[in-house]
């Protein structure tokens, strides 16, 4: 069944450590993204990967970290330094840059 | 960079009647999506729709790409059509950028 998966669903992380978001996707796309939400917001881009070993920041990538090793995979690690982590999280693929956007089903992540 | 303004940013219906949603953008665009966020969260993609015309089902959508806006019609609405409708835009790259959503609810 191809699709983006996205675990876990719920994390929970004591203030000063690090997380880390998986975001697989079996669609053979090159691109893929993260998102985050806060509540009542619209989405806001975190990084972004056109291409395997390869990624740039977005609008928000202060206290975020990712890695491209492989084309089907793109993990964002939520550090210490990010002052205020509690989002939903969001990945999203494309096959290229514009086209249609795919999105998972996101990660809520809450600071305890 | 690219600025997106939805509107309404609420809309109440009652079941059955239309309605239509807005978003405009600051720029021009050559990708522009609509989707509908269920109560869970998960972006369901609705259109890919740069520019024209397209329909599916109860739902149609129209861009009209050299006045940079897009129009989301929802006909005879049910109550399965509640939740929040996003559209996004990216100009040369695949960076969507977001508006603000339109929170829908209908009411049976």
């Amino acid at each position: 069944d191809g699709g983006i998966t996205q675990s876990p669903k719920y994390l929970f992380r004591k203030e000063g450590q690090n997380v880390t978001l998986s975001c697989e996707q079996n669609l053979n796309h090159d691109a893929m993204y993260w998102y985050r939400q806060d509540p009542g917001q619209g989405l806001r881009l975190i990084y972004y990967s056109q291409i395997v070993n390869d990624f740039q920041k977005g609008d928000i990538a202060e206290g975020y970290s990712v890695s491209r090793e492989k084309k089907e995979s793109f993990p964002l690690t939520v550090t210490s330094a990010q002052k205020n982590p509690t989002a939903f999280y969001l990945c999203a693929s494309s096959t290229q840059r514009n086209t249609e956007a795919f999105f998972g089903q996101g990660t809520r992540l809450t600071v305890v | 960079g690219i600025q997106v303004e939805q509107s309404p940013p609420d809309l109440i219906l009652q079941e059955g009647a239309n309605s239509t949603l807005r978003c405009n953008f600051s720029d021009s665009v050559n990708n522009l999506q609509w989707f509908h966020q269920n109560p869970w969260g998960q972006l369901i993609n609705l259109f890919y729709i740069p520019s024209g015309t397209k329909q599916n089902g109860r739902l149609s959508a129209t861009t009209v790409a050299t006045e940079r806006y897009s129009l989301l019609y929802i006909s005879s609405s049910q109550t399965t059509d509640s939740g929040v409708y996003f559209c996004a835009g990216a100009r040369g790259t695949g960076k969507l950028i977001f508006g603000q959503g339109t929170t829908l609810q209908v009411k049976p």
